[in-house]
Protein backbone atom coordinates (compact mmCIF):
# COMPACT_ATOMS: atom_id res chain seq x y z
CA UNK A 1 0.00 0.00 0.00
CA UNK A 2 1.94 3.07 -1.22
CA UNK A 3 1.73 6.16 1.47
CA UNK A 4 -0.05 9.54 0.52
CA UNK A 5 1.70 11.00 -2.94
CA UNK A 6 2.45 14.35 -3.30
CA UNK A 7 3.36 16.22 -6.54
CA UNK A 8 5.10 17.87 -7.51
CA UNK A 9 7.43 17.93 -4.51
CA UNK A 10 8.95 21.13 -5.79
CA UNK A 11 7.70 23.75 -7.50
CA UNK A 12 8.48 26.90 -9.07
CA UNK A 13 6.62 29.73 -10.43
CA UNK A 14 6.41 33.69 -11.45
CA UNK A 15 4.15 36.25 -9.51
CA UNK A 16 1.15 35.77 -11.01
CA UNK A 17 0.86 32.24 -12.50
CA UNK A 18 -0.97 29.74 -11.31
CA UNK A 19 0.21 26.39 -8.79
CA UNK A 20 -1.70 23.24 -8.74
CA UNK A 21 -0.39 21.04 -6.42
CA UNK A 22 -1.90 17.34 -6.52
CA UNK A 23 -2.15 14.73 -3.49
CA UNK A 24 -2.88 11.13 -3.79
CA UNK A 25 -4.23 9.66 -0.83
CA UNK A 26 -3.79 6.07 0.48
CA UNK A 27 -6.09 3.26 -0.55
CA UNK A 28 -9.16 3.28 1.07
CA UNK A 29 -8.17 6.82 2.56
CA UNK A 30 -11.29 9.07 1.26
CA UNK A 31 -10.54 11.80 3.60
CA UNK A 32 -8.04 14.50 2.64
CA UNK A 33 -6.08 17.49 4.91
CA UNK A 34 -4.65 20.42 3.39
CA UNK A 35 -2.21 22.05 5.75
CA UNK A 36 0.76 25.15 4.86
CA UNK A 37 3.80 25.32 6.21
CA UNK A 38 6.14 28.40 6.80
CA UNK A 39 9.52 27.71 7.26
CA UNK A 40 10.17 27.52 11.30
CA UNK A 41 6.12 27.32 12.10
CA UNK A 42 3.42 24.96 13.03
CA UNK A 43 0.78 23.31 10.76
CA UNK A 44 -1.94 25.70 9.10
CA UNK A 45 -4.87 24.29 8.48
CA UNK A 46 -6.53 25.08 5.60
CA UNK A 47 -9.09 22.64 3.88
CA UNK A 48 -10.45 19.51 5.05
CA UNK A 49 -12.33 17.36 1.94
CA UNK A 50 -13.94 14.22 1.42
CA UNK A 51 -14.57 12.69 -1.92
CA UNK A 52 -16.54 15.05 -4.04
CA UNK A 53 -17.20 17.32 -0.92
CA UNK A 54 -15.62 20.34 0.89
CA UNK A 55 -16.27 19.94 4.31
CA UNK A 56 -14.32 22.46 6.04
CA UNK A 57 -12.64 25.11 4.17
CA UNK A 58 -12.53 27.96 6.87
CA UNK A 59 -8.56 27.54 7.01
CA UNK A 60 -8.34 28.17 3.28
CA UNK A 61 -8.12 32.38 1.92
CA UNK A 62 -11.15 32.79 0.28
CA UNK A 63 -9.57 34.55 -3.12
CA UNK A 64 -7.23 33.11 -5.61
CA UNK A 65 -7.20 29.49 -3.24
CA UNK A 66 -9.68 26.36 -3.81
CA UNK A 67 -9.87 22.88 -3.21
CA UNK A 68 -10.94 19.51 -4.71
CA UNK A 69 -11.09 15.93 -4.37
CA UNK A 70 -13.15 14.51 -7.54
CA UNK A 71 -14.98 11.17 -7.51
CA UNK A 72 -11.71 9.67 -9.63
CA UNK A 73 -8.34 10.77 -9.69
CA UNK A 74 -6.23 12.95 -7.09
CA UNK A 75 -6.64 15.86 -4.32
CA UNK A 76 -6.03 19.35 -6.11
CA UNK A 77 -5.18 22.63 -4.43
CA UNK A 78 -4.99 25.27 -7.17
CA UNK A 79 -3.56 28.52 -5.95
CA UNK A 80 -4.54 31.35 -8.64
CA UNK A 81 -2.54 34.49 -9.49
CA UNK A 82 0.52 33.27 -6.78
CA UNK A 83 1.90 36.12 -5.12
CA UNK A 84 5.97 35.41 -3.02
CA UNK A 85 3.93 34.98 0.18
CA UNK A 86 2.01 32.26 -0.94
CA UNK A 87 5.75 30.51 -0.91
CA UNK A 88 5.55 27.94 1.44
CA UNK A 89 5.17 23.89 1.86
CA UNK A 90 1.82 22.54 1.23
CA UNK A 91 1.56 19.07 3.04
CA UNK A 92 -1.61 16.98 2.31
CA UNK A 93 -2.66 14.25 5.14
CA UNK A 94 -5.04 11.31 4.19
CA UNK A 95 -7.35 9.17 6.86
CA UNK A 96 -9.78 6.66 6.28
CA UNK A 97 -12.63 7.49 8.26
CA UNK A 98 -12.62 11.70 9.01
CA UNK A 99 -11.03 11.93 12.52
CA UNK A 100 -10.37 9.27 15.13
CA UNK A 101 -7.65 7.31 13.82
CA UNK A 102 -4.18 8.56 12.12
CA UNK A 103 -3.83 10.56 9.09
CA UNK A 104 -0.91 9.85 7.52
CA UNK A 105 1.15 12.88 5.64
CA UNK A 106 2.61 13.16 2.31
CA UNK A 107 6.21 14.86 1.57
CA UNK A 108 5.02 17.48 0.53
CA UNK A 109 4.99 19.99 -2.07
CA UNK A 110 7.51 23.08 -1.54
CA UNK A 111 6.10 26.28 -3.59
CA UNK A 112 8.27 28.79 -4.35
CA UNK A 113 7.37 32.24 -6.01
CA UNK A 114 10.01 34.34 -7.87
CA UNK B 1 -13.76 25.68 16.46
CA UNK B 2 -10.87 23.62 18.11
CA UNK B 3 -7.90 25.54 19.43
CA UNK B 4 -4.88 23.67 21.04
CA UNK B 5 -2.01 25.34 22.58
CA UNK B 6 0.60 23.73 22.79
CA UNK B 7 3.83 24.39 25.47
CA UNK B 8 6.77 24.76 25.80
CA UNK B 9 7.67 26.35 21.99
CA UNK B 10 10.72 25.10 22.48
CA UNK B 11 12.70 22.59 24.74
CA UNK B 12 16.28 21.89 25.03
CA UNK B 13 17.66 18.68 27.18
CA UNK B 14 20.41 16.78 28.55
CA UNK B 15 20.55 13.17 26.15
CA UNK B 16 19.58 10.69 29.08
CA UNK B 17 16.91 13.43 30.19
CA UNK B 18 13.15 13.54 29.79
CA UNK B 19 11.42 15.72 28.32
CA UNK B 20 7.90 16.69 28.85
CA UNK B 21 5.35 18.39 26.64
CA UNK B 22 1.88 19.82 27.44
CA UNK B 23 -1.10 20.48 24.99
CA UNK B 24 -4.51 22.37 26.11
CA UNK B 25 -7.65 21.71 23.44
CA UNK B 26 -11.14 23.69 23.79
CA UNK B 27 -13.84 21.28 22.85
CA UNK B 28 -14.62 19.08 24.94
CA UNK B 29 -16.49 16.84 22.38
CA UNK B 30 -12.88 15.77 21.06
CA UNK B 31 -11.80 12.05 21.63
CA UNK B 32 -8.74 11.67 19.72
CA UNK B 33 -5.32 13.17 20.44
CA UNK B 34 -2.42 12.35 18.69
CA UNK B 35 1.47 13.50 18.73
CA UNK B 36 3.29 13.39 15.35
CA UNK B 37 7.01 14.09 15.59
CA UNK B 38 8.76 16.23 12.14
CA UNK B 39 12.16 16.08 11.84
CA UNK B 40 13.58 19.11 9.29
CA UNK B 41 12.67 19.22 5.57
CA UNK B 42 10.82 16.13 5.95
CA UNK B 43 6.94 15.18 6.77
CA UNK B 44 5.37 14.77 9.79
CA UNK B 45 4.93 11.35 11.11
CA UNK B 46 2.60 9.48 14.13
CA UNK B 47 4.37 9.01 17.28
CA UNK B 48 1.80 7.97 19.81
CA UNK B 49 -1.93 8.68 20.03
CA UNK B 50 -4.34 8.17 22.78
CA UNK B 51 -8.43 7.80 22.77
CA UNK B 52 -10.81 9.75 25.36
CA UNK B 53 -11.57 6.07 26.93
CA UNK B 54 -8.07 6.04 27.82
CA UNK B 55 -5.99 8.03 30.28
CA UNK B 56 -3.06 7.09 29.55
CA UNK B 57 -0.72 5.06 26.53
CA UNK B 58 2.88 4.00 26.62
CA UNK B 59 5.07 2.72 23.88
CA UNK B 60 9.03 2.07 25.39
CA UNK B 61 10.30 5.70 26.06
CA UNK B 62 7.04 7.62 24.75
CA UNK B 63 4.32 7.99 26.75
CA UNK B 64 0.88 10.14 26.79
CA UNK B 65 -1.60 11.43 28.85
CA UNK B 66 -4.84 12.54 29.17
CA UNK B 67 -6.72 14.94 31.53
CA UNK B 68 -10.35 15.27 29.86
CA UNK B 69 -11.56 16.99 33.03
CA UNK B 70 -9.28 19.60 32.66
CA UNK B 71 -8.78 19.10 28.69
CA UNK B 72 -5.10 18.74 28.39
CA UNK B 73 -2.98 15.83 27.36
CA UNK B 74 0.89 15.50 27.68
CA UNK B 75 3.84 13.86 25.42
CA UNK B 76 6.43 12.26 27.83
CA UNK B 77 9.89 11.08 26.51
CA UNK B 78 12.45 9.16 28.82
CA UNK B 79 16.06 8.70 28.32
CA UNK B 80 16.41 10.96 25.11
CA UNK B 81 18.32 10.36 22.70
CA UNK B 82 20.08 13.01 19.91
CA UNK B 83 17.45 11.60 17.16
CA UNK B 84 14.48 12.20 18.96
CA UNK B 85 15.08 15.97 17.84
CA UNK B 86 12.95 17.16 16.15
CA UNK B 87 9.44 19.58 16.18
CA UNK B 88 6.46 17.78 17.74
CA UNK B 89 2.89 18.77 17.35
CA UNK B 90 0.05 17.43 19.30
CA UNK B 91 -3.55 17.54 17.66
CA UNK B 92 -7.40 17.27 19.11
CA UNK B 93 -9.62 16.22 16.73
CA UNK B 94 -13.63 15.43 17.30
CA UNK B 95 -15.02 12.94 14.62
CA UNK B 96 -15.82 14.34 11.50
CA UNK B 97 -13.80 17.59 12.15
CA UNK B 98 -10.13 19.06 10.82
CA UNK B 99 -7.62 17.22 12.38
CA UNK B 100 -6.16 20.95 14.37
CA UNK B 101 -2.76 21.19 15.63
CA UNK B 102 -0.90 22.98 18.08
CA UNK B 103 1.73 25.64 17.39
CA UNK B 104 4.35 22.99 18.11
CA UNK B 105 7.72 22.34 20.59
CA UNK B 106 11.22 22.08 18.69
CA UNK B 107 13.03 19.62 21.59
CA UNK B 108 16.46 19.99 21.01
CA UNK B 109 18.55 16.84 22.72
CA UNK B 110 22.06 17.95 23.51
CA UNK B 111 25.13 15.38 23.82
Amino acid sequence: NAGVMQNPRHLVRRRGQEARLRCSPMKGHSHVYWYRQLPEEGLKFMVYLQKENIIDESGMPKERFSAEFPKEGPSILRIQQVVRGDSAAYFCASSPNGGDTEAFFGQGTRLTVV
Amino acid sequence: GENVEQHPSTLSVQEGDSAVIKCTYSDSASNYFPWYKQELGKRPQLIIDIRSNVGEKKDQRIAVTLNKTAKHFSLHITETQPEDSAVYFCAAINYGQNFVFGPGTRLSVLP
